[in-house]
This record gives structure tokens, C-alpha cells and sequence, in this order.
């Protein structure tokens, strides 16, 4: 079993549509979370992190942690064409190492 | 701003050559990372090291050395290049552990073993 696990997608959403990305993780004791965006042929970047004790928002980008089921997910608002990337979730205990999920392939459609 | 650079975008080498790849982080962190990325696998994990000299394997280090001779610099070493390494190389750094363990991304080095 995967630690971490996403949806491969694609998933395709209209322009400024909310798009919602999930994450499921096997380890409980899972502390912090995070969002990278990987545009094809380039690096991942970090887009938010939320530890265990809540959810964050930020701009058009929120993250939700459900603890109790064991997933993440990345809310998107007002979805836009440069919104369209591959989004790798990745979560950590109290070592540094990072495990990664393989990643979702969001398309926005104009 | 995070800087993690690595040495070169694209590489091509022949079976049975050594091969090093070179990245150097400019934030003082602590930790570093080499993945490996290919298409439907994800990111994977070859080594990382916490602080010079120390190293330790991940997930798939078969085939692969690292060296941290410096604290800003994490080299990868493929010992003698097969056609199964052609990949999409990866290094990152990170300054801590738990919440602290941002990790920030190099470029990438794309290696193609012929």
C-alpha cells in the first residue's frame, strides 16, 4: 500500500471554477502537509504547508486536513489557465524525510 | 530567496560511465535530498544527508553514491551508468525536521544514459 496516494487525474475544471485536489496518507502519525505545483519540464514549488492543527487559506489557494480520515485536500477558487500543473501532496512526521504522493494532473479549460 | 542549483539541465552519458551530478544550496541547511522522478512513479528518494558527511539511504538507492564532503554541497554519483538511470534527477534542500522540512527544489538535471 502507498503511503501517500492521489488521484492521477486529469482532472479538468472550467475557468473560475473551484478545483478540489485530494490526498489520502497511510501514517498517523503524519504532523505536516504540504502542496507543491510541478508545471511540466519544471521543479516542484511549494504552494502551502498546514500542520496538524488546522487548515490555512491562502489568496485563491486552501488546504483541509480531515484527521480522522486521513486526508488532505487543496482547494482551488476562481480556477485559472496558469492554474494548470501536476500538484504533489506530501506529508512528514518528525524526520526529514518527506514522502510524496505521485502527483495530480490538473487541466483549466478556458 | 532559496537558491538550489544544480550543475547541469541535461546530461547524456554512455552505459558503463561514471556520472556525477552536483548541487549546491546557498540557505545553510541542513538537510539534502536526491529524487529521481519518472512518469506514473512519483517522486522517489535515492539519499539524503542531514549534515556533512553523514548520508543515508532512501528509497531506491541501488545503483547510486552520494557525497557531502560540505555543508552546501550534495553530489550524486552513479558509479557506472545504465540505461534504467535515464531520469529526471532531482535535488532539494531543507533547513529542519516535522514542520521545518520545507523542502526547496533545484532546477533538475535530465540524464539520458545511452
Amino acid at each position: 500500500q502507498k503511503e501517500v496516494e492521489q488521484n492521477s487525474g486529469p482532472l479538468s475544471v472550467p475557468e473560475g471554477a473551484i478545483a478540489s485536489l485530494n490526498c489520502t496518507y497511510s501514517d498517523r502519525g503524519s504532523q505536516s502537509f504540504f502542496w507543491y505545483r510541478q508545471y511540466s519540464g519544471k521543479s516542484p514549488e511549494l504552494i502551502m504547508f498546514i500542520y496538524s492543527n488546522g487548515d490555512k487559506e491562502d489568496g485563491r489557494f486552501t488546504a483541509q486536513l480531515n484527521k480522522a480520515s486521513q486526508y488532505v485536500s487543496l482547494l482551488i477558487r476562481d480556477s485559472q489557465p496558469s492554474d494548470s500543473a501536476t500538484y504533489l501532496c506530501a506529508v512528514t512526521g518528525t524526520a526529514s524525510k518527506l514522502t510524496f504522493g505521485t502527483g495530480t494532473r490538473l487541466q483549466v479549460m478556458l | 530567496d532559496v537558491k538550489v542549483t544544480q550543475s547541469s539541465r541535461y546530461l547524456v552519458k554512455r552505459t558503463g560511465e561514471k556520472v556525477f551530478l552536483e548541487c549546491v544550496q546557498d540557505m545553510d541547511h541542513e538537510n539534502m535530498f536526491w529524487y529521481r522522478q519518472d512518469p506514473g512513479l512519483g517522486l522517489r528518494l535515492i539519499y539524503f544527508s542531514y549534515d556533512v558527511k553523514m548520508k543515508e539511504k532512501g528509497d531506491i538507492p541501488e545503483g547510486y553514491s552520494v557525497s557531502r564532503e560540505k555543508k552546501e554541497r550534495f553530489s550524486l554519483i552513479l558509479e557506472s551508468a545504465s540505461t534504467n538511470q535515464t531520469s529526471m534527477y532531482l535535488c532539494a534542500s531543507s533547513f529542519g525536521t516535522g514542520a521545518k522540512n520545507i523542502q526547496y527544489f533545484g532546477a533538475g538535471t535530465r540524464l539520458s544514459v545511452l
